[in-house]
């Protein structure tokens, strides 16, 4: 089956960091996607991770473990903005969607 | 800007009074999707257009059709929309279908509200 796991909420507050966990079972694997949802808006693209280790782009870095079946989005200097759900997508023949961690962040 | 258009933003209609929610892009990709989305939940695809191919998944309700007249239209219809169908609908579009590097860039969306 297809199965993607990751926490429901996180909190944090504003110039910390934080690290989103998601593993992943899926049959056929190609990479894995990283989108931010804002409240009522569509999921926007974050990263995409194929090979193993940690890939960055300003504050925001993740990671892929494809032996392990793990990934994480790590937010660095947290900004009030960066309060959203965040998604993890595994691409095998089509997403698999995570139901997303909602992350806020306060002042 | 190349983009993904969705209308209406916000769509109201009565129980089974048949709606259409149109997505338009501007980016030329050949493959299309609608995603139904309700609240704090993931999104889950209804259906893909890869060019004219049709696919859709074995769970979407009969209820929910599609059409896809040329590269940048495709629209959803719901038949007869139930109070179940309240959600958000997303399209999006990609360059390929499946295989590697499967990005895909969404609309705003349209949040249906059935009375």
């Amino acid at each position: 089956g297809q199965n993607i796991d990751q926490p429901t909420e996180m909190t944090a507050t504003e110039g910390a960091i934080v690290q989103i966990n998601c593993t992943y079972q899926t049959s056929g694997f190609n990479g894995l996607f990283w989108y931010q949802q804002h409240a009522g808006e569509a999921p926007t693209f974050l990263s995409y991770n194929v090979l193993d280790g940690l890939e960055e782009k300003g504050r925001f870095s993740s990671f892929l473990s494809r032996s392990k079946g793990y990934s994480y989005l790590l937010l660095k200097e947290l900004q009030m903005k960066d309060s959203a759900s965040y998604l993890c997508v595994a691409d095998t023949d089509k997403l698999i969607f995570g139901t997303g961690t909602r992350l806020q962040v306060f002042p | 800007d190349a983009m993904v258009i969705q209308n209406p933003r916000y769509q109201v209609t009565q129980f089974g009074k048949p709606v259409t929610l149109s997505c338009s892009q501007t980016l030329n990709h050949n493959v299309m999707y609608w995603y139904q989305q309700k609240s704090s939940q993931a999104p889950k695809l209804l259906f893909h257009y890869y060019d004219k191919d049709f696919n859709n998944e074995a769970d979407t309700p009969d209820n929910f059709q599609s059409r896809r007249p040329n590269t940048s239209f495709c629209f959803l219809d719901i038949r007869s929309p139930g109070l179940g169908d309240a959600a958000m609908y997303l399209c999006a579009t990609s360059g390929a279908g499946g295989g590697t590097y499967n990005e895909q860039f969404f609309g705003p969306g349209t949040r249906l509200t059935v009375l």
